[in-house]
This record gives C-alpha cells, sequence and structure tokens, in this order.
C-alpha cells in the first residue's frame, strides 16, 4: 500500500519552454502533497505544500509563479515548471501525507534536464 | 536556524555487523524525527518514525532511538547484509501542525560482502 508515482520519470528540454510533472497517489488518498528538489550528493529541499482544492504554500526563497503547482484531486498533484533554464535541471520529488499520519510516501522522482 | 547532521556523508561496515548511523539537530525541538532509505536515481523510501516521547523504536533489523536530552537519533542495521547499502536519511518535523519536514543531508551505507 501508499504507493505513489510520478510521470515522467525523466524530461530533457529546452531553455524557455514549460515542463509539467504528475504525481499520483495510486492506491490511497493523500491529504497533502509535498514536491521537493534534489541536487547532486545533496538532502531534499521542501519547494511547496500542496492541499486538494486549494492554493499550495511555498517556501521561503521558491518562486511560485515558476513553479506552479496544481492539487486538483486528492490522488493527483501537478508541478509545472515554467519558462525553464539550466539552473532549474535537478531531480524533483513528490510525497504524499495519508490522513492523520505523519510519514511521508515519495514518489520515484522526475529527472529534469534543461538544455 | 533548524540545522540537522548526519555523522558522515559515507560508512563502509563488513556484512553482518551492526552499523549505526547518527543524525543529531540543533535550533529546535522536533516531535517526530523519521529514517528514510534512497537507492540512487529514486526516491526515499519510509522505514521508521519516531515520537519525542518515545525512546526506542524497532522493525525487524531496524532500531531507532530518539534522545531529545542530546538532540540525536541513532539508527541501527543489525546483521547488516548487502543489500542494505544505501543512502539513509533523517528528517525532523518543522512543528507547528504543518506536516512538513526537514531533511538531513544523508549517510551513504555500504555493506561490504
Amino acid at each position: 500500500g501508499a504507493v505513489v508515482s510520478q510521470h515522467p520519470s525523466w524530461v530533457i528540454c529546452k531553455s524557455g519552454t514549460s515542463v509539467k510533472i504528475e504525481c499520483r497517489s495510486l492506491d490511497f488518498q493523500a491529504t497533502t502533497m509535498f514536491w521537493y528538489r534534489q541536487f547532486p550528493k545533496q538532502s531534499l529541499m521542501l519547494m511547496a505544500t500542496s492541499n486538494e482544492g486549494s492554493k499550495a504554500t511555498y517556501e521561503q526563497g521558491v518562486e511560485k509563479d515558476k513553479f506552479l503547482i496544481n492539487h486538483a484531486s486528492l490522488t493527483l498533484s501537478t508541478l509545472t515548471v515554467t519558462s525553464a533554464h539550466p539552473e532549474d535541471s535537478s531531480f524533483y520529488i513528490c510525497s504524499a501525507r495519508v490522513g492523520g499520519g505523519y510519514e511521508q510516501y515519495f514518489g520515484p522522482g522526475t529527472r529534469l534536464t534543461v538544455t | 536556524s533548524q540545522k540537522i547532521e548526519q555523522n558522515s556523508e559515507a560508512l563502509n561496515i563488513q556484512e553482518g555487523k551492526t552499523a549505526t548511523l547518527t543524525c543529531n539537530y540543533t535550533n529546535y525541538s522536533p516531535a517526530y524525527l523519521q529514517w528514510y532509505r534512497q537507492d540512487p536515481g529514486r526516491g526515499p523510501v519510509f522505514l521508521l518514525l519516531i515520537r519525542e516521547n518515545e525512546k526506542e523504536k524497532r522493525k525487524e533489523r531496524l532500531k531507532v532511538t530518539f534522545d531529545t536530552t542530546l538532540k540525536q537519533s541513532l539508527f541501527h542495521i543489525t546483521a547488516s547484509q548487502p543489500a542494505d547499502s544505501a543512502t539513509y536519511l533523517c528528517a525532523l518535523d518543522m512543528g507547528s501542525g504543518t506536516y512538513k519536514y526537514i531533511f538531513g543531508t544523508g549517510t551513504r551505507l555500504k555493506v561490504l560482502a
């Protein structure tokens, strides 16, 4: 149980284009979803918290107009990287929280490369 | 500001031995602490959660301790196996009922056959 999927698993895009990443909870309804980015040999950095039907809450320093988050249902959240630049190249990972639980269940991650 | 340190970037141990990983934190008092396993190019996998009022938690070959006085958690893998080789992350809740966590940089464990 508690399986989270992400799509795509990797994507290469040209500078200036937008990329959408999907995060789905497959066998449960996610109360909250979180988006992280991870640079090589570094830890996960929380970007935003997403609750179904409400606006995402962004961490300090994260541009909300650049990283658009839509939590359309209890099983789907999307992250759109708008006007991507090479410095946006990173590993993006989502996680989901179930009900009143404190543990998070992570997706497999999406490797974004901007050329 | 909140700070988390995991004792070493890498740890090599012999198969069958107990691996002990350390997570130290400063400047706050988390109510929950979690440990995750992350394999290269993959998302973290939840292992154990321990609450501030719990001293120890076990799950199969895994054991976690949480010392709120020392501001430290220890993560043990007994009878380690090469398949346990991975990066292990500790994560502490950011409080205020947000369910958000701050992650350490991880310890890369390698179990030698």
